[in-house]
């Protein structure tokens, strides 16, 4: 069965650059997550799209922004790159009817900034 | 508001022992809905069971089991004959059903540790 795709699977990055992280979600699957994960950490909520609207935000910083293209795949883009964004991001699609939690997770983006 | 409790940091376990994890959270919503994730070393999360507040039945798959308790709220999960396999960081989470969506609050993980 398909699973959510995110890409890269790692990424480095210098202070100051920007990053864009990408997500495709489920075929069908109608609403996108992003979380985020630092080191020894639980997974954070940043944003969530449905229908390529956002519909839902949590401790996104301002440098972040994302969106959700007409193919339903998501890109998460980060700027002016600190040292303390270095973690594991998440992207997860579900279906609403699904009920909460049709979550499937992807494997993840391992993002570095040195 | 939400909140995930898991007041185990690390346990440590060997092979074969039965290990249980707790969880307790907080909601003030009467529908809602918990999940336990298995995250091993390599990263991924591993989803392993979702529990809607209306069903408390309490479910067992394979060497898994999960307790469900609304009186006490908590959604405690057990190993039972632990492997070494089964040594990840285990989250518990909660997400109240907002229309049918809904973000995950997570609780701080347990690690689990279990040695030949």
């Amino acid at each position: 069965a398909a699973g959510v795709i995110q890409s890269p699977r790692h990424l480095i990055k210098e202070k100051r650059e920007t990053a864009t992280l990408k997500c495709y979600p489920i075929p069908r699957h109608d609403t996108v997550y992003w979380y985020q994960q630092g080191p020894g950490q639980d997974p954070q909520f940043l944003i969530s799209f449905y229908e390529k609207m956002q519909s839902d935000k949590g401790s996104i910083p301002d440098r972040f922004s994302a969106q959700q293209f007409s193919d339903y795949h998501s890109e998460l883009n980060m700027s002016s790159l600190e040292l303390g964004d270095s973690a594991l991001y998440f992207c997860a699609s579900s279906l609403v009817g699904q009920g909460v939690g049709g979550y499937t997770f992807g494997s993840g983006t391992r993002l570095t900034v040195v | 508001a939400q909140k995930v409790t898991q007041a185990q940091t690390e346990i440590s376990v060997v092979e074969k022992e039965d290990v249980t994890l707790d969880c307790v959270y907080e909601t003030r919503d009467t529908t809602y809905y918990l999940f336990w994730y298995k995250q091993p070393p390599s990263g991924e999360l591993v989803f392993l069971i979702r529990r809607n507040s209306f069903d408390e039945q309490n479910e067992i798959s394979g060497r898994y089991s999960w307790n469900f308790q609304k009186s006490t709220s908590s959604f405690n999960f057990t190993i039972t004959a632990s492997q070494v396999v089964d040594s990840a960081v285990y989250f518990c989470a909660l997400s109240e059903a907002k229309g049918s969506q809904g973000n995950l609050i997570f609780g701080k993980g347990t690690k689990l540790s279990v040695k030949p």
